[in-house]
């Protein structure tokens, strides 16, 4: 079982450009969610979906689109990047206890971005 | 949303000392995890706990959820020990796990 795979694992971005970043995991988990990690910021949430064809957004959703169409693969889209949304991010997935709760939460490996 | 405090913000053990970690949140909750983040980045789940107590190995986890307080205990602690611990947690009828900006832990042999 590979778990929760990311990739790219380190990218580097000019200011306007765009890019995704891919999230898949294969333990048919029906909760995904991605975070950003900053220094001294812990990790926060961006979007989440709950299941195929939902999705919602976090605590820091701006600059930041996904979309879920299949159970396995939640990808990330910076539409316009900024030098703000330099940060390491982290996807994430859990079993998702339907009416009770996300369940345990299972991280990928983490994908540096550096925006200039 | 739900408030997540951990303290104390660092921490340093001479190896083989134990410790003990806290994490505070503002309202019930429906999901507390703990997570160690490695020093290579990498986030590794230790207990899935949103009431009573858990073990694994050295390390214990305890969360009373009437008072909103959870504790991570390590003993005898290792150099591999150090990291960041986590703690994360969800309101009722929330699915956004808010984080605790972490304790760092240094280990020194």
């Amino acid at each position: 079982n590979a778990g929760v795979t990311q990739t790219p694992k380190f990218q580097v971005l000019k200011t306007g450009q765009s890019m995704t970043l891919q999230c898949a995991q294969d333990m048919n988990h029906e909760y995904m969610s991605w975070y950003r990690q900053d220094p001294g910021m812990g990790l926060r949430l961006i979007h989440y979906s709950v299941g195929a064809g939902i999705t919602d957004q976090g605590e820091v959703p701006n600059g930041y689109n996904v979309s879920r169409s299949t159970t396995e693969d939640f990808p990330l889209r910076l539409l316009s990047a900024a030098p703000s949304q330099t940060s390491v991010y982290f996807c994430a997935s859990s079993p998702y206890l339907a009416g009770i709760d996300t369940g345990e939460l299972f991280f990928g490996e983490g994908s540096r971005l550096t925006v200039l | 949303g739900i408030q997540v405090e951990q303290s104390p913000p660092d921490l340093i053990l001479q190896e083989g000392a134990n410790s003990t970690l806290r994490c505070n949140f503002s309202d019930s909750v429906n999901n507390l995890q703990w997570f160690h983040q490695n020093p290579w980045g990498q986030l590794i789940n230790l207990f899935y706990i949103p009431s009573g107590t858990k073990q694994n190995g050295r390390l214990s986890a305890t969360t009373v959820a009437t008072e909103r307080y959870s504790l991570l205990y390590i003993s005898s602690s290792q150099t591999t020990d150090s990291g960041v611990y986590f703690c994360a947690a969800s309101g009722a009828g929330s699915y956004q796990l808010t984080f605790g900006k972490g304790t760092k832990l240094s280990v020194i042999p």
